[in-house]
């Protein structure tokens, strides 16, 4: 699996948009791009995942470079529950129950703030 | 989103017993499970995989008879710390996905502190 690299900490003022940027320049053409953020003391939550054209949801936007070698995650509005470890990480999709694993860097660790 | 349910949420068991921690789809059904530990301050370190009906494959480094994976049905995933020791205390999380499924899930966690 390829690796990522994210910055170790970011803060965002409440209520302005949180950019957390991901390179992983070594992708390869068949891995998807995930995000998943985790509270202090809880599992990880999903957030959001693309291949190669931008994606949006209720939660956030993912913009992926056109080169695929980089991605940032955008919160368009930050609060203060929005603190937390975003990890980023490039997943093989899953072929008859083999591979699919998600495999954890150090993430960034967000810090809204008042 | 799909809920993963795991329990106990937190257990504490004396040094060398045997502690059972459950992860449950409740509104899916899950060919693949994964288990992973948590110590503080570090990120998800994975142990397994578990596929429904197989054995499990474990990470290198993972001590197979240490850490019991059963995947029995769709829905129900167990993993046994046996002989537990201190530093076995973590933080045990399991997430889950269907087959070809492209969004895992997690569950809660569970905290283990063997004393």
């Amino acid at each position: 699996d390829a690796k990522t690299t994210q910055p170790p900490s970011m803060d965002c003022a409440e209520g302005r948009a949180a950019n957390l940027p991901c390179n992983h320049s070594t992708i390869s053409g068949n891995e998807y791009v995930y995000w998943y953020r985790q509270i202090h003391s809880q599992g990880p939550q999903y957030i959001i995942h693309g291949l190669k054209n931008n994606e949006t949801n209720e939660m956030a936007s993912l913009i992926i470079t056109e080169d695929r070698k980089s991605s940032t995650l955008i919160l368009p509005h930050a609060t203060l529950r929005d603190t937390a470890v975003y990890y980023c990480i490039v997943r093989v999709a899953p072929v008859r129950n083999q591979g699919g694993k998600l495999i954890f860097g150090q993430g960034t660790e967000l810090s809204v703030k008042p | 989103g799909a809920v993963v349910s795991q329990h106990p949420s937190w257990v504490i068991c004396k040094s060398g017993t045997s502690v059972k921690i459950e992860c449950r789809s409740l509104d899916f059904q899950a060919t693949t499970m994964f288990w992973y530990r948590q110590f503080p301050k570090q990120s998800l370190m994975l142990m397994a995989t578990s596929n429904e009906g197989s054995k499990a494959t474990y990470e290198q480094g993972v001590e197979k008879d240490k850490f019991l994976i059963n995947h029995a049905s769709l829905t129900l995933s167990t993993l046994t710390v046996t002989s537990a020791h201190p530093e076995d205390s973590s933080f045990y999380i399991c997430s889950a996905s269907t087959t070809g499924g492209n969004t895992i899930y997690f569950g809660e966690g569970s905290w283990l502190t063997v004393v």
